[in-house]
């Protein structure tokens, strides 16, 4: 059984196109992330949502809006996708925002052509 | 600003040698810390946490981490690296005052010789 699943798991489009990444986890978590991940395998938080709250946004440009339909989703929608945004992108899940660890999905490499 | 540190971007050890991987944070908080395994093209797996209690924590694959406060530190220890072992270790960390952000380091690439 899958915990934390992301689709595409590939994804490769052409400089300013829009795009999703679907995420679902089946944890019965609380909590849910999106992470960046560079060539140089930097990862850094994007978004977080509780209870599909948004709690944490960092300086992420506006063309990146994640949505939360329900606690067990967290899309991301990328609009004028920019070469600078090929990375793999992480979509991880905890159990609640009290220092739980947090569960990672598979990964979705973006490539931006 | 809080910052997690991870000495050496590459280590290599042959088979059944020590692995000892660095990890140091900069915060007069105590956090809490976890080290994290990514394999190819795989996301990141949990290996161990530490929270409070005991400061020598245990994990999956025969790996542990000792958390020494006076040093900042949480480093990553196997007895005897395996073949399997060779991935990308991230350290990590939260602080009680934030626990919605974790912090990650930039990741240690294991080699393992044969």
């Amino acid at each position: 059984d899958t915990a934390v699943s992301q689709t595409p798991k590939y994804l490769v489009t052409q400089m300013g196109n829009d795009k999703s990444i679907k995420c679902e986890q089946n944890l019965g978590h609380d909590t849910m992330y999106w992470y960046k991940q560079d060539s140089k395998k930097f990862l850094k938080i994007m978004f977080s949502y509780n209870n599909k709250e948004l709690i944490i946004n960092e300086t992420v440009p506006n063309r990146f809006s994640p949505k939360s339909p329900d606690k067990a989703h967290l899309n991301l929608h990328i609009n004028s996708l920019e070469l600078g945004d090929s990375a793999v992108y992480f979509c991880a899940s905890s159990q609640d925002s009290g220092g739980n660890e947090q569960f990672f999905g598979p990964g979705t490499r973006l490539t931006v052509l | 600003a809080q910052s997690v540190t991870q000495l050496g971007s590459h280590v290599s050890v042959s088979e059944g040698a020590l692995v000892l991987l660095r990890c140091n944070y900069s915060s007069s908080v105590p956090p809490y810390l976890f080290w994290y395994v990514q394999y190819p093209n795989q996301g990141l797996q949990l290996l161990l946490k530490y929270t409070t209690g005991a400061t020598l924590v245990k994990g999956i694959n025969g790996f542990e981490a000792e958390f020494k406060k006076s040093e900042t530190s949480f480093h990553l220890t196997k007895p005897s690296a395996h073949m399997s072992d060779a991935a990308e270790y991230f350290c990590a960390v939260t602080y009680p005052y934030n626990f919605n952000k974790f912090y990650f380091g930039s990741g240690t690439k294991l080699n393992v010789k044969p």
